[in-house]
């Protein structure tokens, strides 16, 4: 089937605005997770998704960022009061289930912020 | 703590010459190994993994690498070198999270450029 999609693939926001992100994994797969692409960082994981439920959310870079999924499938990455430093590609990747099995990426969402 | 050095930010060759792009890892246990490839304004593609299994793994696109412990490295090879082969690669180590769930980390990346 279709890989993982992600929408918008460009947003342009300005410094204080509200942003959301939106991942369609691959069908089926229960795993979801969330990377940040910034050309300070590298590439760094932020969140992962067993089913709905996100157990451990160290890893979002401040409180400003939040992340749900619902009914198994979409998830949606939301960035309040955005900074410019959140400028960064946000890669959503998606796996069958957790452990070792492939995680697939998406071909991101390139952010903005003036 | 997992993690993994590239040793070559930039590597160029030319087509049908050999390429190699240099890994190390650290890990407190044996790790899971994984190369991925970033084509120009593309997503993340595997080319192949390890998983404690054969030493030497093959992947995609004539690409392979092999896990050495005892020098703590997962170095990826091709024998000839595609001008379609240009992209960033990036070395990567999964690191267990909560519920049999693991993360990846992450190398900076390799930049590979390949030249008539």
């Amino acid at each position: 089937g279709a890989g993982v999609s992600q929408s918008p693939s460009n947003k342009v926001t300005e410094k204080g605005k509200d942003v959301e992100l939106r991942c369609d994994p691959i069908s089926g797969h229960t795993a979801l997770y969330w990377y940040r692409q910034s050309l300070g960082q590298g590439l760094e994981f932020l969140i992962y998704f067993q089913g709905n439920s996100a157990p451990d959310k160290s890893g979002l870079p401040s409180d400003r960022f939040s992340a749900e999924r619902t009914g198994g499938s979409v998830s949606t990455l939301t960035i309040q009061r955005t900074q410019q430093e959140d400028s960064a590609v946000y890669l959503c990747a998606s796996s069958r289930r957790g452990g070792l099995e492939t995680q697939y990426f998406g071909p991101g969402t390139r952010l903005l912020v003036l | 703590a997992q993690s993994v050095t590239q040793l070559d930010s930039h590597v160029s060759v030319s087509e049908g010459t050999p390429v190699l792009l240099r890994c190390n890892y650290s890990s407190s246990y044996s790790p899971s190994l994984f190369w991925y490839v970033q084509h120009p304004n593309k997503g993340l593609q595997l080319l192949l993994k390890y998983t404690s299994a054969a030493t030497l793994v093959k992947g995609i696109n004539g690409f392979e690498a092999e896990f050495k412990k005892s020098e703590t490295s997962f170095h990826l090879t091709k024998p000839s070198a595609h001008m379609s082969d240009a992209a960033e690669y990036f070395c990567v180590v999964s690191h267990p999270i909560s519920g049999g769930y693991n993360k990846l980390i992450f190398g900076a990346g390799t930049r590979l450029a390949v030249h008539p």
